[in-house]
């Protein structure tokens, strides 16, 4: 199995730009989940899916940011406008919810710079 | 307060030493995740406990439900075990998790 694959792996865009950023979950995973990772903040959880239905998105910061999962193996985490203090690490991961050993398998990260 | 507190925040060790690395949480849990972040950003997950102890290789990890602590263990430091070390736990009701703060391993040959 690849993984999970992220992409970009690195973003470099201006302030007002809209990014998307990209994960593709293990094959049979049904939760996926939207980590950011900061200097300040440390890892923080942004919202995370389960069959594809947003379970809970108490940390997505404001409006500016959505995320969606249109199916089993697909979602994206979108950023309109951005601004520089989103610059961040964005990690997906993703689990199989219901087993015992319910491990959260995480991608490269998307290490994105707001300028 | 934080939910999920690690110590000590920086830990510098000499190859072949054996190292603790704490965790504290105050909110009810499922499940307590220990990951390691590589200096390239990577993240692995090591262990996932709900009670007892487990061990992998060099790497030994604990949990005590009643006094709300974990502890990570690494018998024969090598310095590529140098990495952060971060604690996570799973709160009860959901599958989110909460982090703490990392601890910051460096090992000297």
């Amino acid at each position: 199995d690849a993984g999970v694959i992220q992409s970009p792996r690195h973003e470099v865009t201006e302030m007002g730009q809209e990014v998307t950023l990209r994960c593709k979950p293990i094959s049979g995973h049904n939760s996926l989940f939207w980590y950011r990772q900061t200097m300040m903040r440390g890892l923080e959880l942004l919202i995370y899916f389960n069959n594809n239905v947003p379970i809970d998105d108490s940390g997505m910061p404001e409006d500016r940011f959505s995320a969606k999962m249109p199916n089993a193996s697909f979602s994206t985490l979108k950023i309109q406008p951005s601004e520089p203090r989103d610059s961040a690490v964005y990690f997906c991961a993703s689990s199989l919810v219901g087993r015992l050993q319910e491990t959260q398998y995480f991608g490269p990260g998307t290490r994105l710079l707001v300028l | 307060k934080n939910e999920v507190e690690q110590s000590p925040q920086n830990l510098t060790a000499q190859e072949g030493e054996f190292i603790t690395i704490n965790c504290s949480y105050s909110v009810g849990i499922s499940a307590l995740h220990w990951l390691q972040q590589h200096p390239g950003g990577g993240i692995v997950s090591l262990f996932m406990l709900s009670s007892g102890k487990k061990k992998h290789g060099r790497l030994i990890a604990t949990i005590n439900i009643q006094e709300k602590h974990s502890s990570l263990h690494i018998t024969a430091s090598h310095p590529r075990d140098s990495a952060v070390y971060i604690c996570a736990v799973r709160v009860t009701s959901g599958s989110r998790l909460t982090f703490g703060e990392g601890t910051q391993l460096t090992v000297n040959p």
